[in-house]
């Protein structure tokens, strides 16, 4: 079993719509979450990250952390064609340095 | 400031061959990691340096692989010989100090082993 895991996709909505974009993770030591966006043949780059459980809202970005369900979420509102990329959840653990991805789930935004 | 660079762009080579990538990390940042991605299996951390020396190599898939950082601004990953089952993208990330590091990646090295 991965220690995180993200359902692939693809995941494809109408511009506009919202979108929730999941992941679970099993290792209880687990304390920092983030997000990672990453466009067609480019690297990812850091979206958000947060500590412990709890919500953390930037612009159309919401994520949320439920550690009782070991639950990572990703909300988008007001969906953009230019939001449609891969988002890879991540959990760090240990020296907090090594940053445990999941496979990515890739999202299409349809103009 | 540039970003992470990697070199090249894009490899293509023939099972056997020595196959070396290069990154040269942002400066001033003292972690420095190497990633594999593939469709089947995602982003795997190969290994990772902190200020040049190599603190977990368990991602290393197998003595084929090596990986090097002679300094705090160049490292290098080597496949030999290379297999066909090594074609990915391979990407090369940096980061600083801070609890929560946010690492920053390279554009990433095309390997095509035929």
């Amino acid at each position: 079993q991965k220690e995180v895991e993200q359902d692939p996709g693809p995941l494809s909505v109408p511009e506009g719509a919202i979108v929730s974009l999941n992941c679970t993770y099993s290792n209880s030591a687990f304390q920092y979450f983030m997000w990672y966006r990453q466009y067609s043949r480019k690297g990812p780059e850091l979206l958000m990250y947060t500590y412990s459980s709890g919500n953390k809202e930037d612009g159309r970005f919401t994520a949320q952390v439920d550690k009782s369900s070991k639950y990572i979420s990703l909300f988008i509102r007001d969906s953009q064609p230019s939001d449609s990329a891969t988002y890879l959840c991540a959990s760090v653990r240990g020296s907090a340095s090594k940053i445990i991805f999941g496979s990515g789930t890739r999202l299409s935004i349809r103009p | 400031d540039a970003g992470v660079i990697q070199s090249p762009r894009h490899e293509v080579t023939e099972m056997g061959q020595e196959v070396t990538l290069r990154c040269k990390p942002i400066s001033g940042h003292n972690s420095l990691f190497w990633y594999r991605q593939t469709m089947m299996r995602g982003l795997e951390l190969l290994i990772y340096f902190n200020n040049n020396v190599p603190i977990d190599d368990s991602g290393m898939p197998e003595d084929r692989f090596s990986a090097k950082m002679p300094n705090a601004s160049f490292s290098t990953l080597k496949i030999q010989p290379s297999e066909p089952r090594d074609s990915a993208v391979y990407f090369c990330a940096t980061s600083g100090l801070a609890v929560v590091d946010e690492q920053f990646f390279g554009p990433g090295t095309r390997l095509t082993v035929l």
